[in-house]
């Protein structure tokens, strides 16, 4: 099965509002990055994590290795950030290669 | 933040030729790698790259792929000869470090093979 596990699938959040991301693993994994692809596929660097919380603006994320999880928090959350939030992680068994979750569209309404 | 490039941004070829997929990673980094998303599922990993060997490696990286960085130019994938599935969008990654170091994606380049 998936070892990374990315909940919820869909969002829909109105300005001003918040909410949380969640990757689930299957296995202990090293480090975690966040991103967000833009309207052009591009995908954008949100956070890189190898343990403990890391906070950006209005973002913040934090991963937790023992307890297999990462989450995403986003407050106040604006028209903009509308798009698709992937989190990958990096499997501790010496692999080099980012696993990635199925993503979360998100949809900020006015 | 560190721009990765990718060229051509669409690639459209028939079934058995050859293409070839350039990437520009970041000008300092070390690590490269590729990845592949087709169409409705999720991204995965091609294979990673340093030091002018594959250092990893999945079973989707069949014999008819290959990568190379002649000379710190562009890092490609080469496929030959290419298939109706190899049709997908390749993301091109760099990092400084290995894997302990955020890695910076390109902006993807779309095959289709007819």
């Amino acid at each position: 099965g998936d070892q990374v596990e990315q909940s919820p699938s869909a969002l829909s959040l109105h300005e001003g509002t918040g909410s949380a991301l969640r990757c689930n693993f299957t296995t202990t994994m090293r480090a975690v990055q966040w991103f967000r692809k833009n309207s052009r596929g591009s995908l954008i660097n949100l956070f890189y994590l190898a343990s403990g919380t890391k906070e950006n603006g209005r973002l913040k994320s934090a991963f937790d290795s023992k307890e297999r999880y990462s989450t995403l928090h986003i407050r106040d959350a604006q028209l903009e950030d509308s798009g698709t939030y992937f989190c990958a992680a990096v499997a501790s068994s010496g692999s080099w290669q980012l696993i990635f979750g199925s993503g979360t569209q998100l949809t900020v309404m006015p | 933040g560190p721009k990765v490039l990718q060229i051509p941004s669409h690639q459209i070829i028939d079934m058995g030729q050859m293409v070839t997929l350039n990437c520009d990673p970041v000008s300092n980094h070390l690590y490269f790698y590729w990845y592949k998303q087709i169409l409705g599922q999720q991204m995965e990993f091609l294979v990673n790259f340093y030091n002018g060997k594959v250092m990893e490696k999945s079973k989707l990286f069949k014999d008819q792929f290959s990568v190379e960085r002649p000379d710190g130019s562009y890092f490609t994938l080469k496929i030959q000869p290419t298939a109706l599935e190899d049709s997908a969008v390749y993301f091109c990654a760099s990092s400084l470090a290995s894997i302990q170091d955020t890695q910076y994606f390109g902006p993807g380049t779309r095959l289709l093979v007819l």
